[in-house]
């Protein structure tokens, strides 16, 4: 039973705009969540985390907000640009391991 | 740069073949994991040291086994690959502390032939 959760399996936006990335959860002792980047051929990368305390945590255009009694986490990114074009892990992490979900794969469209 | 290196980047074996792939670190982490991927799907954690001190997961077949001679590699051995075995296998370190993120190699293609 997955306890990550990405319900999108893709997701195409426009050059500028911005994108969401959603992601649940069912594990209620996660207590630091994560955001992973992907490009083909490539290892995933970090992105952006935040721990459980939080409900949100900025980094320039990435902005990752908790919402712990949804059990819902999201991945926002604005203005989109090109590069954002990549597979989007969410995880999260208990004591010591961390836990993916399937990916979204976002498009940034011209 | 400090950073995680599999190798090799693709392998194609046997079926029932042996195969073992490798990974190394410059960045001195004292975590290493292995992860399979099959297209589509979460990476799959299969084990992961402590230093030395390995720690397998439950569901992970006994096909798999793992070897960490010091702190900069790590090496999964595939005793005999089945069609089912055929995925990216990642590779990840991290500090010990569990707010920490893990970095990752680029992997290594696995196919069966």
């Amino acid at each position: 039973d997955q306890q990550v959760k990405q319900n999108s399996p893709s997701l195409s936006v426009q050059e500028g705009r911005i994108s969401i990335l959603n992601c649940d959860y069912t594990n209620s002792m996660f207590d630091y969540f994560l955001w992973y980047k992907k490009y083909p051929a490539e290892g995933p990368t970090f992105l952006i985390s935040i721990s459980s305390i939080k409900d949100k945590n900025e980094d320039g255009r990435f902005t990752v907000f908790l919402n712990k009694s949804a059990k819902h986490l999201s991945l926002h990114i604005v203005p989109s640009q090109p590069g954002d074009s990549a597979v989007y892990f969410c995880a999260a992490s208990e004591e010591d391991k961390i836990i993916f979900g399937k990916g979204t794969r976002l498009h940034i469209l011209p | 740069d400090a950073m995680v290196i599999q190798n090799p980047r693709y392998q194609v074996t046997q079926f029932g073949k042996p195969v073992t792939l490798s990974c190394s670190q410059t960045l001195n982490h004292n975590v290493m994991y292995w992860y399979q991927q099959k297209s589509s799907q979460a990476p799959k954690l299969l084990f992961h040291y402590y230093d030395k001190d390995f720690n397998n997961e439950a569901d992970t077949p006994d096909n798999f086994q793992s070897r960490r001679p010091n702190t900069s590699f790590c090496f999964l051995d595939i005793r005999s690959p089945g069609l089912g075995d055929a995925a990216m296998y990642l590779c990840a370190t991290s500090i010990y502390d569990s707010n920490q993120p893990q970095h990752f190699g680029d992997g290594t293609r696995l196919s069966i032939l």
